[in-house]
């Protein structure tokens, strides 16, 4: 079946640091690709997506591509700031006859210091 | 703006009481879900449902049922609650079409049980 990989937190770094998550999949068929984030004692908020191959997903100075040669989606920021504290989730759609299901990744703390 | 609203963003429950849940959506969504969240663990879905009155079990349905009446309307029932059942729940909902839309999450409900 689907399912996702994205590299364990906690991430730390400094304010306008450069931020990459790492997140691979394996999928049958062409799935949709996401990125969540999750701010603390929130629900999730979707941040990005794309839903075909070499399509860029972005939003709030964030960025992410999706690269069927490599299964990766990989989400990036140029310079982070603290308000981006959260954990951020990478999923996929699961294949057509599955109602609409997401597939989610285990979720990457990210803490952002000022 | 989709919303989709949970009634209680904090929820103290006592052990063997039955529980509702309730998840309401404003625009129309086919399909509509209830996850757990845990630390380490990740987004386990629970229950989904497709449809008016439809229902499927996700990975984790033991001890819990879902209604569906309306379409706007999905509600998760902890029959007997247990400690083991003090989580975050969340509520999400979708477009039909393969899980190409994504979902939009709800606030999510902490529900913690004594």
């Amino acid at each position: 079946g689907n399912s996702v990989t994205q590299m364990e937190g906690p991430v730390t770094l400094s304010e306008e640091a450069f931020l990459t998550i790492n997140c691979t999949y394996t999928a049958t068929g062409y799935p949709s690709l996401f990125w969540y984030v999750q701010y603390p004692g929130e629900g999730l908020q979707l941040l990005l997506k794309a839903t075909k191959a070499d399509d860029k997903g972005s939003n709030k100075g964030f960025e992410a591509t999706y690269r069927k040669e490599t299964t990766s989606f990989h989400l990036e920021k140029g310079s982070v700031q603290v308000s981006d504290s959260a954990v951020y989730f990478c999923a996929l759609s699961e294949p057509p006859d599955s109602w609409g299901k997401l597939q989610f990744g285990a979720g990457t703390q990210v803490v952002v210091t000022p | 703006d989709v919303k989709v609203t949970q009634s209680s963003r904090y929820l103290v429950k006592r052990t063997g009481e039955k529980v509702f849940l309730e998840c309401v959506q404003d625009m129309d969504h086919e399909n509509m879900f209830w996850y757990r969240q845990d630390p380490g663990l990740g987004l386990r879905l629970i229950y989904f449902s497709y449809d008016v009155k439809m229902k499927e079990k996700g990975d984790i349905p033991e001890g819990y049922s879902v209604s569906r009446e309306k379409k706007e309307r999905f509600s998760l029932i902890l029959e007997s609650a247990s400690t083991n059942q003090t989580s975050m729940y969340l509520c999400a909902s979708s477009l039909g079409g393969g899980g190409r839309y994504g979902y939009t999450f709800g606030s999510g409900t902490r529900l913690t049980v004594v």
